[in-house]
């Protein structure tokens, strides 16, 4: 069974960076022909897609966070990543990792993480 | 980029009840639609896919359907755990991969 898990800090200061790491689990990464994306949620708001990669690094993202973020993978440890960086407020979300169903963006996602909340704040 | 308006933003609804939700593409998006269901503090659930498909396992007694700009999702006969919160996305264009705003179903 499928699972993606993700991690890092709860808490991220105005200004800095922040990370997320999605891991994989019960599916090679290398090996299994989908797009891997994020998404967040802001608390009591709707869903938005952050970005999308594929295990040989191509990255897509979401053209108003486009100069913000970079997704990036790291198949010997079948997990991929999230940098947002220059965090205000507005980015404190849930944030999610998720799979494309399929070797292509314009296909839904099917298996999703349980999310992190990230707030902002000093 | 394609703009999705979903609505109504909520309803009140009893089980048993037929919901319908809708959710309209500023342009075209032929049948490049996903709904998905989501339970308070719990990840989106993918429901349908391609306007009108079944996910696996999903009830029967969802549905969709649509093509072009406009579509519908359908809950013929509102069970207990069906009251969450619904969102469409279209997957037509990247990198504008957008989520409608989404539509609570309460309990009346």
């Amino acid at each position: 069974q499928l699972q993606l898990l993700e991690s890092g800090p709860g808490l991220v200061k105005p200004s800095e960076t922040l990370s997320l790491t999605c891991t994989v689990s019960g599916d090679s990464i290398d090996r299994s022909n989908y797009y891997w994306g994020w998404i967040r949620q802001p608390p009591g708001k709707g869903l938005e897609w952050i970005g999308s990669i594929f295990y040989s690094g191509d990255a897509y993202y979401n053209s108003s966070l486009n100069s913000q973020v970079t997704i990036s993978v790291d198949t010997s440890k079948n997990q991929y990543s999230l940098k947002l960086n220059f965090v205000t407020a507005a980015d404190t979300a849930v944030y999610y990792c998720a799979r494309h169903s399929g070797p292509s963006l314009t296909i839904p996602f099917d298996y999703w993480g349980q999310g992190i909340l990230v707030t902002v704040s000093s | 980029a394609i703009r999705i308006t979903q609505s109504p933003s909520s309803l009140s609804a009893s089980t048993g009840d037929r919901v319908t939700i809708t959710c309209r593409a500023s342009q075209s998006i032929t049948t490049y639609l996903a709904w998905y269901q989501q339970q308070p503090g719990k990840a989106p659930k993918l429901l349908i896919y391609s306007a009108s498909t079944l996910q696996s396992g999903v009830p029967s007694r969802f549905s969709g359907s649509g093509s072009g700009t406009e579509f519908t999702l359908t809950i013929s006969r509102l069970q207990s755990e069906d009251f969450a919160t619904y969102y469409c996305q279209q997957y037509y264009s990247y990198p504008w991969l957008d989520f409608g705003g989404g539509t609570k179903v309460e309990i009346k």
